[in-house]
C-alpha cells in the first residue's frame, strides 16, 4: 500500500463549488504539506502543518484552507473554486532528524480542473 | 526571501552519455538542505539526491551526483550513463533548517534518446 495517498486522483468541478482534497499517510510523520503544480511554475507551497495544532500559510494560501484532523490526515479545501485554481495538487510528508528536515515524500497528486 | 532558479527549461542527452542540470539559489541562511526530485510522466515525485549545506562533500547516489558550490550558491545534478528511464522533469528544491521555507525551481525537462 502507498505510504501517502490522495483522494480523489482526478476531479472536474464548476466555478463556485466547494471542493475538498484529502491526504492520508501511514509513514508516521508529523509534518505534512500541500503544494500546487502549474506548468512552467514548478511546485508552490500552499499550507504546511508541523503537528495537529500547528498550521501555517505557505507562499500561495489565498483561496485555500486546510484542516489537520489527525497526525495522519491533512485536507485542503477550496471554499469557492475558480478556474485559475486548475492545477495538479500534491500532498507531502516529512520527518525531522536531529540535524534538520529530511526529504519529502509525495502523494500521487490530484488533478483538479475548475470549469 | 529564498529563490531557486533552474535556467534550463529543457535538456536532451543520448543514452549512455552524461548530462548536467543546473540549479542556483539565493539565501541569507547558512544552514539549509538541497534536493533534486524527479517527476516522470506518471507525475509521481521521486527523490533523487539530497545535500546538506554543512557538508562539503558532494552527495552521490549511483549514477547521480551533485556539484555543490556553497559560496557560488550552485547545486548542479550530473547524470552519468543516461538511461531511457531517466527521461523526466527534474526539480531542484531548497529547504531551510526549520523546514518553514520550501522552495522549488521551475523544473528542467530531460529527454533521453537512443
Amino acid at each position: 500500500d502507498a505510504d501517502v495517498t490522495q483522494t480523489p486522483r482526478n476531479r472536474i468541478t464548476k466555478t463556485g463549488k466547494r471542493i475538498m482534497l484529502e491526504c492520508s499517510q501511514t509513514k508516521g510523520h508529523d509534518r505534512m504539506y500541500w503544494y500546487r503544480q502549474d506548468p512552467g511554475l514548478g511546485l508552490r507551497l500552499i499550507y504546511y502543518s508541523f503537528d495537529v495544532k500547528d498550521i501555517n500559510k505557505g507562499e500561495i494560501s489565498d483561496g485555500y484552507s486546510v484542516s489537520r484532523q489527525a497526525q495522519a490526515k491533512f485536507s485542503l479545501s477550496l471554499e469557492s473554486a475558480i478556474p485559475n485554481q486548475t492545477a495538479l495538487y500534491f500532498c507531502a510528508t516529512s520527518d525531522v532528524t536531529g540535524v534538520g528536515p529530511r526529504e519529502q515524500f509525495f502523494g500521487p497528486g490530484t488533478r483538479l480542473t475548475v470549469l | 526571501a529564498q529563490t531557486v532558479t533552474q535556467s534550463q527549461p529543457e535538456m536532451s542527452v543520448q543514452e549512455a552519455e552524461t548530462v548536467t542540470l543546473s540549479c542556483t539559489y539565493d539565501t541569507s541562511e547558512s544552514d539549509y538542505y538541497l534536493f533534486w526530485y524527479k517527476q516522470p510522466p506518471s507525475r509521481q515525485m521521486i527523490l533523487v539526491i539530497r545535500q546538506e549545506a554543512y557538508k562539503q562533500q558532494n552527495a552521490t547516489e549511483n549514477r547521480f551526483s551533485v556539484n555543490f558550490q556553497k559560496a557560488a550558491k550552485s547545486f548542479s545534478l550530473k547524470i552519468s550513463d543516461s538511461q531511457l528511464g531517466d527521461a523526466a522533469m527534474y526539480f531542484c528544491a531548497y529547504h531551510n533548517q526549520a523546514g518553514t521555507a520550501l522552495i522549488f525551481g521551475k523544473g528542467t525537462t530531460l529527454s533521453v534518446s537512443s
